[in-house]
């Protein structure tokens, strides 16, 4: 079946303007996982849902960044006034059970702020 | 935010030769997985580990985590070229996974 898959796959936007990043999980995958890799790094875990009810956000950097799965499936990363800072590939990940560590992951968003 | 302390950076390695890389923590995980990633894709799933001194095996890579729960090693045998990659450690707990920097694995054929 279809893996995770996430659009735009590149995105490039000026300081200062609102950007949303678009994450469709594997059908019948009751979670979803956003984080984000920054270049030579690991992900960094961000946010993360069980059906629609986002469950942790700890990893957010500030509220500029917010995210939402309103009918548990589809998931939007949402980052407000974007900074050069906020530069970096953005995955999401989802998996079959809640609780579940086995998680697959999209292609990501390259994020460009210039 | 954390990483876990995962080692070689990097590996430059013959074809045919065998591969070992680990992976160190200072905290105690429930879940220590390997990913692999390819240049322009997503990190994919290669092993997982649920118990403390549980060794698994997928095909030509072996896993084990170990029995402190702080730390897991992965070894590739006969490596061949598609082995070429960034290859991740990932510890499980409260339902995250916390990545290592990764290694860097170059075969030369």
């Amino acid at each position: 079946g279809a893996g995770v898959s996430q659009s735009p796959r590149y995105k490039v936007t000026k300081r200062g303007q609102d950007v949303a990043l678009r994450c469709d999980p594997i059908s019948g995958h009751v979670s979803l996982y956003w984080y984000r890799q920054a270049l030579g790094q690991g992900p960094e875990f961000l946010t993360y849902f069980n059906y629609e009810a986002q469950q942790d956000k700890s990893g957010l950097p500030n509220d500029r960044f917010s995210a939402e799965r309103p009918e548990g499936s589809i998931s939007t990363l949402t980052i407000q006034r974007t900074e050069q800072r906020d530069s970096a590939m953005y995955r999401c990940a989802s998996s079959l059970y809640t609780g579940s560590y086995e998680q697959y992951f999209g292609p990501g968003t390259r994020l460009t702020v210039t | 935010g954390q990483q876990l302390n995962q080692s070689p950076q990097s590996m430059f390695i013959q074809e045919g030769e065998d591969v070992s890389m680990n992976c160190t923590s200072s905290s105690i995980f429930n879940t220590w997985l390997w990913y692999k990633q390819d240049p322009g894709e997503g990190p994919v799933l290669l092993i997982a580990l649920y118990k403390a001194g549980e060794l698994t095996s997928n095909g030509r890579l072996t896993a084990q985590f170990g029995i402190t729960r702080k730390d897991s090693f992965l070894n590739i045998s006969a490596s061949i070229p598609s082995d070429v990659g960034i290859y991740f450690c990932a510890g499980g707990s409260n339902y995250k996974l916390t990545f290592g920097k990764g290694t860097l694995l170059t075969v030369n054929p």
